[in-house]
């Protein structure tokens, strides 16, 4: 199957910071999704992006899909921005072992 | 509406017990799954149902058993599980199966098993 590695494993923040979280995945892929698990373990949906750049308020998403990686930026962090994002690829959705972000006040 | 409801929200059970896993869609969605995650590990696949067919089975053990009664439902029967069983139970759908379809999680099931 397509392996998925995340970097950083672990990302502290003071609230305001900006921070880059990537994902490189080692084959081609039609299917990119990103998540942030809430300390509740619900996986909310941040962005579907198989290629192409997008942006969602302070979250903006950009895949390069011939380069097989995808990075996403987090502005202007917030407390409630704290948990563990997680990048997936394939309609089976394989999931990377995530970055666990922690905003402090 | 990107709705996907679970219950129980905890469920304890002992390894002789018969317990199911519900979960609700009202998306229109045609295509179902079951996820396990265990603490600090991220999701895996179990179980894809597809137009109310089971089409992919990872490869898990007998004592669960999936069932899609309609397009909207999907149910997980337990039976005879065991304590390394005990995780976090994700079930998602999309539109459709393939890869040009967004899968929508519900807020899981946090099975204990003493």
């Amino acid at each position: 199957g397509i392996q998925v590695e995340q970097s950083p494993p672990d990302l502290i923040l003071q609230e305001g910071a900006n921070s880059t979280l990537r994902c490189n995945f080692s084959d081609s892929v039609n299917n990119l999704q990103w998540f942030h698990q809430n300390p509740w373990g619900q996986l909310i949906n941040l962005f579907y992006i198989p290629s192409g750049t997008k942006q969602n308020g302070r979250l903006s998403a950009t895949t390069v899909a011939t380069e097989r990686y995808s990075l996403l930026y987090i502005s202007s962090s917030q407390t409630t921005d704290s948990g563990v994002y997680f990048c997936a690829v394939d309609y089976k959705l394989s999931f990377g072992a995530g970055t666990t972000v922690t905003v402090r006040a | 509406d990107t709705e996907v409801t679970q219950t129980p929200k905890h469920l304890v059970m002992g390894m002789t017990n018969k317990k199911s896993l519900k979960c609700e869609q009202h998306m229109g969605h045609r295509a179902m799954y079951w996820y396990k995650q265990k603490a600090k590990k991220p999701p895996e696949l179990m179980f894809v149902y597809s137009y109310e067919k089971l089409s992919i089975n990872e490869s898990v053990p007998s004592r669960f058993s999936p069932e899609c009664p309609n397009s909207s439902l999907l149910n997980l029967h337990l039976h005879a599980l065991q304590p390394e069983d005990s995780a976090l139970y994700l079930c998602a759908s999309s539109q459709s199966q393939g890869n040009s379809y967004e899968q929508y999680f519900g807020p899981g099931t946090r099975l204990t098993v003493t």
